[in-house]
């Protein structure tokens, strides 16, 4: 079955710096992938999605890549604000299910702090 | 206007107790789910409901009931709730292109 791997639990960065999260899988390519923030205390909040057929997406200092043959997402965060503190799920559509439906398996998260 | 809510956001119990979560989405939405995180912030889904119809149930107890009267409204009822019950309980929502929409959550605690 698919795993999803965030494989660092904590990333800290200095403010202004670029922090970059990686997002593996280790089995079928998906339709999509998806990234979220989650703040202490809150549910996740969608942020980009990018398909397959995307090498790139882009939102404002946001920016995701996707690499399906190292089967793997980056997200970056340009000139990182204290405000950007906060954990990130990527997630992708659940095989178990199809891919259409929305239904979606979360990786661990990746918890970031920006310090000033 | 909140998209998706959930009630109640804290409920501590005892052991045995059975208990309900209710959960409301205004924004149109045919797909609603219910997630556990537990504390190691692992968001696992545990049901799936698409226009009122079981989709993904995961393995999941059944102690845990959910109850879909219609699209707009997943409440989850839970019976001789344990300790490892405990957990933040997520409600969340989708359109077609599967970007979700979640509560605030429900933290519950099993006494």
């Amino acid at each position: 079955s698919q795993k999803i791997e965030q494989n660092s639990e904590a990333l800290n960065i200095q403010e202004g710096k670029t922090a970059t999260l990686t997002c593996n899988y280790t089995n079928y390519s998906p339709a999509y992938l998806q990234w979220y923030r989650q703040d202490p205390g809150r549910g996740p909040v969608f942020l980009l999605l990018i398909r397959e057929n995307e090498k790139e997406k882009r939102k404002e200092r946001l920016k995701v890549t996707f690499d399906t043959t190292l089967k793997q997402s980056l997200f970056h965060i340009t000139a990182s604000q204290p405000a950007d503190s906060a954990t990130y799920l990527c997630a992708l559509d659940n095989e178990n299910y199809g891919g259409s439906q929305g239904n979606l398996i979360f990786g661990k998260g990746t918890k970031l702090s920006v310090k000033p | 206007d909140t998209a998706v809510s959930q009630t109640p956001k804290y409920l501590v119990t005892q052991m045995g107790n059975d208990k309900s979560i209710k959960c409301e989405q205004n924004l149109g939405h045919d797909t609603m789910y219910w997630y556990k995180q537990d504390s190691k912030k692992f968001l696992k889904i545990m049901f799936s409901y698409n226009n009122k119809e079981l989709i993904i149930n995961e393995t999941v107890p059944n102690r845990f009931s959910p109850k879909s009267p219609d699209k707009a409204h997943l409440n989850l009822h839970i019976n001789s709730l344990e300790l490892g019950d405990s957990a933040v309980y997520f409600c969340a929502s989708s359109h077609r292109l599967g970007i979700q929409y979640f509560g605030a959550g429900t933290r519950l605690s099993v006494l």
